[in-house]
């Protein structure tokens, strides 16, 4: 298997445009979460999905983050409009509910810098 | 809620010497306990886990942790380091009764000086 992947690695954008990253689970995942990860706050989850559907939320850090999950290969996390302070690492990992204690598979990350 | 505590910001420690990494954790009921090892510009990468069991667990590239409930502690430990476990080390917890959310440490810089 391919690993979690997503797009684009690295992202530079001005900010009040809008962002959106990309992401594939390990195919037969049925957990997937988006995290942030900064020097200041070390890694956040934002949100994760439970076969497609979105269980805890509390993470987003405002309305401007929404996150979808259309499918069970594919989801994104798009921020509109972007603003400087969301410059961060995004990762997506995902897992599977069997046996208990499931390890959590990371994706490469998306380098986000807001100008 | 469960929390994750990491106290060092950084370790160094001389190649070849054993290394000690530290972790203590709080939750509600019975732990599920990780530990993730991230180098430069990659994500994070399971490294090992307790679930029930043994307390001494083991796992990839020569570590283990040994699991201690009456100090909530989970400490990731290596016999030998290498100067290519220089990375940075996360200690992540989840309530076994719950569900797939983990809390992680803020991490801790792990530098083998050769």
């Amino acid at each position: 298997d391919a690993g979690v992947i997503q797009s684009p690695r690295h992202e530079v954008t001005e900010m009040g445009q809008e962002v959106t990253l990309r992401c594939k689970p390990i195919s037969g995942h049925d957990y997937l979460f988006w995290y942030r990860q900064t020097m200041m706050r070390g890694l956040e989850l934002l949100i994760y999905f439970n076969n497609n559907v979105p269980i805890d939320d509390s993470g987003m850090p405002e309305d401007r983050f929404s996150a979808k999950m259309p499918n069970a290969s594919f989801s994104t996390l798009k921020i509109q409009p972007s603003e400087p302070r969301d410059s961060a690492v995004y990762f997506c990992a995902s897992s599977s509910n069997r046996g208990g204690g499931e390890t959590q598979y990371f994706g490469p990350g998306t380098r986000l810098l807001v100008l | 809620a469960q929390s994750v505590a990491q106290p060092e910001d950084q370790v160094n420690v001389a190649e070849g010497n054993p290394l000690t990494v530290k972790c203590t954790y709080s939750v509600s009921g019975n732990p599920y306990l990780f530990w993730y090892v991230q180098y430069p510009n990659r994500g994070l990468q399971f490294l090992l886990k307790y679930i029930t069991g043994d307390n001494l667990v083991k796992g990839s590239y020569g570590f283990e942790a040994e699991f201690n409930k009456s100090q909530t502690s989970f400490h990731l430990k290596k016999p030998s380091a290498l100067v290519s476990d220089s990375a940075l080390y996360f200690c992540a917890v989840r309530d076994s009764g719950g569900y797939q959310k983990v809390t992680f440490g803020i991490g801790t810089k792990l530098q083998v000086i050769p």
